[in-house]
Parts: structure tokens; C-alpha cells; sequence
């Protein structure tokens, strides 16, 4: 079966570079039409889509954090490693990794979920 | 970016029916997708294509998509059915991926 499972850091230091890794299976990372991304949810807040990456190596970062953010892939690992540097308060999170489902013009939805991993930012 | 607007809450009686409305321009033109997310539980996908269901979701969830306004509606709701659901949409030619700012259900 498909899961996926995130781990890293609980607590980071303001300034700090977060990383954080996503390890998958029941699916291979050069699955053709396939790709895994990280979503972040603040306590009591919405679903924001952070950055993603595709079977073919394609990646895309949200506009907002863009200079922060750097994904990349281990396909022999099965897994998916998110950075984010200069780390502030503001992002403290449940930080989700998720497995992308393809439709007929590319991209479409997220079929399966990881548990989340809740970051603490602070000094 | 496109913008998906969920009313905040929504609340129902159990056994009866609950619709969740998510706004966008034009929505009906592209495929919205729902996700069920539980206290303290990762979302789970519940609907999509606008009207699919996964395997293991019950019938109770259905879905529709026209013009300005997608609606997720939960028939004979259950107090299990309590949670936070938030619409999604991907018109990946042009623009990241969506998500509405999520809608909290209450079951009276």
C-alpha cells in the first residue's frame, strides 16, 4: 500500500534552515506521472501548498517562499527532501508530504497523505 | 492566483444534510477535489473530479461543480462526520496548486 512518512526536526532556532524528508513506498519516485509535495498547515490554519516535485525531475515552489524553499529527490532512497531556510516564527506548522495524482492535462489532486510532522519555531 | 472561497463553518443536525460551498471564478471549468481533515489527522481525500468518490468513502458524499460554485454535500450527516473540509483545485498549465481556506462542520 502507499504511504508516506515525514521526518526532521521538532523545534529549529529562528535564522535556522529547516529540512525535512519524506520517505515513500508502495510507489517509486520515477513512476511516470507521478510526484510528491509539501503542504503546511498552521496551528488552526489552512492548507498551504508549498512546493512539489515530479517524476521527471520538474519542480515548482509557491511565489511567496520561493528564495526559501529547495526540493529535491532520492530515487533510490524513495525519498523527498524539503528545505527552507532563514526559518521564523511564523513558520510553525504541521508540515505534510503528499503523493501527487496525475489527470489528463498533467497535475491534479493529492491521493495520499503523510501524518505530518509539527515544526516549532522558536528561540 | 486563482482564489477559493469556503464559508467558515457550517452547521447540521445529525441525520440531516450538509453542503459546503467553494467559490471561484469560473470553477465549473476545472475539477475540484474535497478533503476531510479530522482533529489532529492528516486531510483525506473524499471527492474528486468534482463528483467521484474514493474507494471506502461513503455514498452520503457527493459532489457538483457549476458555474461559480462547487458544493461537497453530506447526506444523513454523523457525528463522525464532524471535521474540517477543505476544496482544492490544480490548473497545473498555468498556476500552483489551491487550496480553499477550509470549512469547519458541526454536527448539533
Amino acid at each position: 500500500q502507499v504511504t508516506l512518512k515525514e521526518s526532521g526536526p521538532v523545534l529549529v532556532k529562528p535564522t535556522e534552515t529547516l529540512t525535512l524528508t519524506c520517505t515513500v513506498s508502495g510507489f517509486s519516485l520515477s513512476d511516470a506521472r507521478m510526484g510528491v509535495s509539501w503542504i503546511r498547515q498552521p496551528p488552526g490554519k489552512a492548507l498551504e501548498w508549498l512546493a512539489h516535485i515530479l517524476s521527471n525531475d520538474e519542480k515548482s515552489y509557491t511565489t511567496s517562499l520561493k528564495t526559501r524553499l529547495t526540493i529535491s529527490k532520492d530515487t533510490s532512497k524513495s525519498q523527498v527532501v524539503l528545505t527552507m531556510t532563514n526559518m521564523d516564527p511564523v513558520d510553525t506548522a504541521t508540515y505534510y508530504c503528499a503523493r501527487i495524482d496525475y489527470g489528463d492535462f498533467g497535475p491534479e489532486l493529492f491521493d495520499f497523505w503523510g501524518q505530518g510532522t509539527l515544526v516549532t519555531v522558536s528561540s | 492566483s486563482y482564489v477559493l472561497t469556503q464559508p467558515p463553518s457550517v452547521s447540521v443536525a445529525p441525520g440531516k444534510t450538509a453542503r459546503i460551498t467553494c467559490g471561484g471564478n469560473n470553477i465549473g471549468s476545472i475539477s475540484v477535489h474535497w478533503y476531510q481533515q479530522k482533529p489532529g489527522q492528516a486531510p483525506l481525500l473524499v471527492i474528486y473530479y468534482d463528483d467521484d468518490r474514493p474507494s471506502g468513502i461513503p455514498e452520503r458524499f457527493s459532489g457538483s461543480n457549476s458555474g461559480n460554485t462547487a458544493t461537497l454535500t453530506i447526506s444523513g450527516v454523523e457525528a463522525g462526520d464532524e471535521a474540517d473540509y477543505y476544496c482544492q483545485v490544480w490548473d497545473s498549465s498555468s498556476d500552483p496548486p489551491v487550496f480553499g481556506g477550509g470549512t469547519k462542520l458541526t454536527v448539533l
